[in-house]
């Protein structure tokens, strides 16, 4: 069980252009979700937590405008980069939380964004 | 912030030696999870360690945690060329996982 996925896994696009990556819990809830950004060689850096149902917070540095995340659902949240350049060109990771099981969460396994 | 920080940065050892792998935080804590990253790809749970214990064990890995000294170790005995990988500590409190810095692990067959 609190298996998390994510679609894309990987995704090309062109500068200026926006990516919408999709979160899923597959059978939990997910109260919380949470989204991470991963440079090469680099460890994972929280970009936001987001509540179903309320906006997301956002970590310090991180532009809101430009990463949308929608959580409308328990069981999905979206990451919008909008107007990508190539220093948004990451691996993007979700996670989620279970209000079951709150100390506990369930990564996904990831999105390759590459942007030319 | 309570990220934790792991040394050594990048681990070299043969097949069958002894790795261990060492993380700092700066808060108190509910609990102090530890993770692989085979490279490019997504996070692999390993263990969960509650802030009331002090040492706990899962096949090949052995975990400690210091509250005192706000540190953790993870300890992978007999290791093998599958644990080639990024381990990485994250110390949780009521809302979040900070990663640390990881520590690259490189076995060699």
């Amino acid at each position: 069980g609190a298996v998390v996925s994510q679609h894309p896994s990987w995704v090309i696009c062109k500068s200026g252009t926006s990516v919408k990556i999709e979160c899923r819990s597959l059978d939990f809830q997910a109260t919380t979700m949470f989204w991470y950004r991963q440079f090469p060689k680099q460890s994972l850096m929280l970009m936001a937590t987001s509540n179903e149902g309320s906006k997301a917070t956002y970590e310090q540095g991180v532009e809101k405008d430009k990463f949308l995340i929608n959580h409308a659902s328990l069981t999905l949240s979206t990451l919008t980069v909008t107007s990508a350049h190539p220093e948004d060109s990451s691996f993007y990771i979700c996670s989620a939380r279970s209000g079951r099981i709150p100390n506990e969460q369930y990564f996904g396994p990831g999105t390759r964004l590459t942007v030319t | 912030s309570q990220q934790g920080e792991e040394d050594p940065q990048a681990l070299s050892i043969q097949e069958g030696e002894n790795a261990t792998m060492n993380c700092s935080y700066k808060t108190s804590i509910n609990n102090l999870q530890w993770y692989r990253q085979n490279s490019g790809r997504g996070l692999v749970h390993l263990i969960l360690i509650r802030s009331n214990e002090r040492e706990k064990h899962s096949g090949r890995l052995r975990v400690t945690l210091d509250t005192s000294k706000k540190s953790s170790s993870l300890l992978i005995t007999a290791s093998r060329a599958a644990d080639t990988a990024s381990y990485f500590c994250a110390p949780y409190n009521t809302d979040k996982l900070i990663f640390g810095t990881g520590t690259r692990l490189q076995v060699f067959p």
